[in-house]
């Protein structure tokens, strides 16, 4: 697609319920990113994927905290049992190649654990 | 750890005006520093990337500088418009083998009065 591409725009769900966010980056672009903003601060590092495999999930603050990307494209970011604290913006990026290349993001997910 | 810090949070000024955001890095070895404009419910655009080895980028209205010695970087904005309105954010990458990884300002907020 034209850009990367985020699904949903928005989801509200309920304290200890599963979300799947998606993510669908520029077509060939090899390097996927996941962040998080949350509200006033600045987007922070969650996962980093170079093809198919994760290559720093560094960021990911626990194991509640998932991210696949079966085949080198779309990526799908899993949280469980969610929390309060999970409620931010989640932002996607992608890149030709990582390093010195400008990202692209996607307009976000907002998710909202009450 | 880097931290990165941007001055001011918030910044209003009337339109034609000449402005400086302020971006300071605790950490000089970096890979490159970026800023990047956030409209409200929308993704981040990359504005200018510098690396480390540049000593400023321009692209129209737009001029960023960077000292990475002092860990100090600005975005000058020539005669500034309503359209420039945005939350703008400095990010700066580290160098060796996480140079894909961003490390984010909170941003400063700015409004340009019509």
């Amino acid at each position: 697609g034209a850009g990367v591409s985020q699904t949903p725009s928005n989801k509200v769900t309920e304290k200890g319920k599963y979300v799947e966010l998606r993510c669908d980056p520029i077509s060939g672009h090899t390097a996927l990113y996941w962040y998080r903003q949350s509200l006033g601060q600045g987007p922070e590092f969650l996962i980093y994927f170079q093809g198919t495999g994760a290559a720093d999930d560094s960021g990911l603050p626990n194991d509640r905290f998932f991210a696949v990307r079966p085949e080198g494209s779309v990526s799908t970011l899993k949280i469980q049992r969610t929390e309060r604290g999970d409620s931010a913006v989640y932002l996607c990026a992608s890149s030709f190649i990582s390093g010195a290349n400008v990202l692209t993001f996607g307009a976000g997910s907002r998710l909202t654990v009450l | 750890k880097q931290e990165v810090t941007q001055i001011p949070a918030a910044l209003s000024v009337p339109e034609g005006e000449n402005l400086v955001l302020n971006c300071s890095f605790t950490d000089s070895a970096i890979y490159n520093l970026q800023w990047f404009r956030q409209d409200p419910g929308k993704g981040l655009t990359s504005l200018l990337l510098i690396q480390s080895s540049q000593r400023e980028q321009t692209s129209g209205r737009l001029n960023a500088s960077l000292d990475k010695s002092s860990g100090r970087s600005t975005l000058y904005i020539a005669a500034s418009q309503p359209g420039d309105s945005a939350t703008y954010l400095c990010a700066v990458s580290r160098s060796g083998g996480s140079n894909y990884k961003l490390t984010f300002g909170k941003g400063t907020l700015l409004t340009v009065n019509p």
